[in-house]
């Protein structure tokens, strides 16, 4: 069965660039789905960040856009998230899922997820 | 604040039924789109329970059920259970921002 598994470090300064992968096993991430990153803060809801389909193609949250890249390694079969010019407001736990739901995005999910890794900014 | 309003808590005994609302706007919900629930105990992540309005994953008891009307969805609990304690999120796609949104989330509590 698919299984996520977020990495990555768990302190970054303030100002610095978060990096975080996600690896896909016990299935191809070049399957059908896309494949989304999402955040929670401690002791908040949850916020999706973006998302990527295996050919590359991305969509990602207006209020976070001008800072967020995802990209895909189908090599390794995993994808990664990278957040620039992070403050103490982007200490979360990151969880990386996967979007389920056929046709129109109106009507997608999120089926699978990782079991999230906690990021904290910090000097 | 959240795209989705969800009551920040809801109780209940043991046995008896609960629900929860998630209201949305015309640019999400109210523009058709599907409302999904996740439920999360506490330092897990996030496990889908209700997808598609009104569809359980494999695995889900029926005690679990959800229903959408115009702008706003809700998800009912039945047979409340100890083990249903826990913080539960609703989740929709929203067309003015062309991206996922989600409730604040409801915390559960079992009396």
């Amino acid at each position: 069965q698919v299984q996520l598994q977020e990495s990555g470090p768990g302190l970054v300064k303030p100002s610095g660039t978060l990096s975080l992968t996600c690896a896909v096993s016990g299935g191809s991430i070049s399957s059908s789905n896309w494949w989304s990153w999402i955040r929670q803060p401690p002791g908040k809801g949850l916020e999706w960040i973006g998302e990527i389909y295996h050919s590359g193609s991305t969509n990602y949250n207006p209020s976070l856009k001008s800072r967020v890249t995802i990209s895909v390694d189908k090599s390794k079969n995993q994808f990664s998230l990278k957040l620039s010019s992070v403050t103490a407001a982007d200490t979360a736990v990151y969880y990386c899922a996967r979007n389920e739901g056929s046709g129109q995005k109106a009507y997608w999910y999120f089926d699978l997820w990782g079991r999230g890794t906690l990021v904290t900014v910090s000097s | 604040q959240s795209v989705l309003t969800q009551p920040p808590s809801v109780s209940g005994a043991p046995g008896q039924r609960v629900t929860i609302s998630c209201t949305g706007s015309s640019s999400n919900i109210g523009a058709g789109c599907d409302v999904h629930w996740y439920r999360q105990l506490p330092g897990t992540a996030p496990k889908l329970l209700i997808y598609g309005n009104n569809n359980r994953p494999s695995g889900v008891p029926d005690r679990f059920s959800g229903s959408k009307s115009g702008t706003s969805a809700s998800l009912a609990i039945t047979g409340l259970q100890a083990e249903d304690e826990a913080d539960y999120y609703c989740q929709s796609y929203d067309s003015s921002l062309s991206g996922s949104v989600f409730g604040g989330g409801t915390k559960l509590t079992v009396l």
